[in-house]
């Protein structure tokens, strides 16, 4: 199974600074039939379901605001907030789909500062 | 509007079974692979088992094999997860969500349905 591991656990970030989240692969995720890496991110606040915000590592889902974005590729993974808002407060999850089981990080928990 | 509305959660023995359904709507429910995800109390989010659309090839994470059977009925727009022989560590949080594309990311997902397992 490909483990994927989150850094930091938890972060504190002021209001408007920017929150940087790391994610790490055991193994490559770089899908060879289209070139693009199997790495998606959510969001995931308390009493809701979880909210795709990225896919193909930097493919931003449809209504997510472009303060959130997504970089790297192969192993090593970042989701970058750019203006932490309070809304922003939540759990963030890098999850890979290169193969089954599809595995999900560890989660990293926002918080404003 | 994409909806997922899963149903049949409860409290249940250890060694007992419960059915869990999702109801989906507002899309074609028979062009897309499904899957249930859960989340322990206190602890991250897991894969649990993926269905193809036209429900032939099934998948499951290696601690629910032989133990939990996901099916599905197109005609009725549902999905459903038979989990039997239950333990404590499959207390959780299920949710039924959607695989975007064909490709295993998650687009959309329903609120989910509390499976507590206790003696």
């Amino acid at each position: 199974d490909i483990v994927m591991t989150q850094s930091p656990d938890s972060l504190a970030v002021s209001r408007g600074e920017r929150a940087t989240i790391n994610c790490k692969s055991s193994q490559n995720l770089l899908a060879t039939s289209n070139n693009k890496n199997c790495l998606a991110w959510y969001q995931h606040k308390p009493g809701q379901p979880p909210k795709l915000l990225i896919y193909w590592a930097s493919t931003r889902e449809s209504g997510v605001p472009d303060r959130f974005s997504g970089s790297g590729s192969g192993t090593d993974f970042t989701l970058t907030i750019s203006s932490l808002q309070a809304e922003d407060v939540a759990v963030y999850y890098c999850q890979q789909y290169y193969s089954t089981p599809q595995t999900f990080g560890q989660g990293t928990k926002v918080e404003i500062k | 509007e994409v909806q997922l509305v899963e149903s049949g959660g409860g409290l249940v023995q250890p060694g007992g079974s419960l059915r869990l359904s999702c109801a989906a709507s507002g899309f074609t429910f028979s062009n897309f692979w499904m899957s249930w995800v859960r989340q322990a109390p206190g602890k991250g989010l897991e894969w649990v088992a993926n269905i193809k659309p036209d429900g032939s090839q099934k998948y499951y994470v290696d601690s629910v094999k032989g133990r939990f059977t996901m099916s599905r009925d197109n005609a009725k727009n549902s999905l459903h997860l038979q989990m039997s022989s239950l333990r404590a560590e499959d207390t959780a949080l299920y949710y039924c969500a959607r695989m975007g594309n064909g490709w295993g990311y998650f687009d959309y997902w329903g609120q989910g349905a509390l499976v507590t397992v206790s003696s």
